[in-house]
């Protein structure tokens, strides 16, 4: 079955420091992959997206994600976290080109809070 | 604001009650998706509309449906409405029907009582 797994539900980083949040996905073939990030009380927002080519994307607000189509990964990072960073992330994936259905599947997300 | 809005923003009303949600997606995108967040079942896709045709569909309860209008604009209704139905529920779009990066809205908070 299709699924999207964030081992991580509940990461504190100091800021300042690196930050890697993990996801990794099971599906039948290379799949759309997206990162999106939700602050408190909004709506979710896309951070990055992967659909081919090379495997280091970059996003918005400095965030970064490499595939691994070995591991079967999506991870995202960045190299200094700021206090506005706190918010709840999630991973995503999606039918890749060919495919005739727009629906994502979500991982459960991470929280992620910032020590100042 | 990200360009999809959805009303309203908050809902409260009691077991057994209908209610509609409303989307109005971003200008000129044809897709408009719904999905589910709970505490306990994360974000759920609901289902898919592609200019006024339904696309696809996921864990949806029959007591809910929706609907695409000709304007675009997409209407959620949810009817015999039990506890386990609260939820935020968000509305997304994006130009195509691949679902190659939305836009979501800021949510709907249904609290039923």
């Amino acid at each position: 079955a299709q699924s999207v797994t964030q081992p991580d539900i509940h990461i504190t980083v100091s800021e300042g420091a690196s930050l890697e949040l993990r996801c990794n996905y099971s599906y039948g073939a290379t799949p759309y992959l997206f990162w999106y990030v939700q602050s408190p009380g909004q709506g979710l927002q896309l951070l990055l997206k992967y659909f081919s080519g090379d495997t280091l994307v970059q996003g918005i607000k400095g965030f970064e994600a490499e595939f691994k189509r070995s591991q079967s990964s999506f991870n995202l990072r960045k190299p200094s976290v700021h206090w506005s960073d706190a918010a709840e992330y999630f991973c995503a994936v999606g039918a890749p080109y060919g495919g005739s259905q727009g629906n994502l599947i979500f991982g459960k997300g991470t929280k992620l809070s910032v020590k100042p | 604001d990200s360009g999809v809005t959805q009303t309203p923003k908050h809902l409260i009303t009691a077991t057994g009650q209908r209610v509609t949600l409303r989307c109005s997606p971003r200008s000129g995108d044809l897709s408009v998706y719904w999905y589910q967040q709970s505490l306990d079942q994360g974000l759920q896709f609901l289902i898919q509309y592609y200019n006024g045709e339904e696309r696809a569909k996921g864990n949806i309860l029959e007591r809910f449906s929706a609907q695409q209008f000709p304007d675009l604009h997409s209407e959620l209704n949810l009817s015999s409405l039990e506890l386990g139905d609260s939820a935020l529920y968000f509305c997304a779009s994006s130009v195509g029907d691949r679902g190659d990066g939305y836009t979501f809205g800021s949510g709907t908070r249904l609290t039923v009582v």
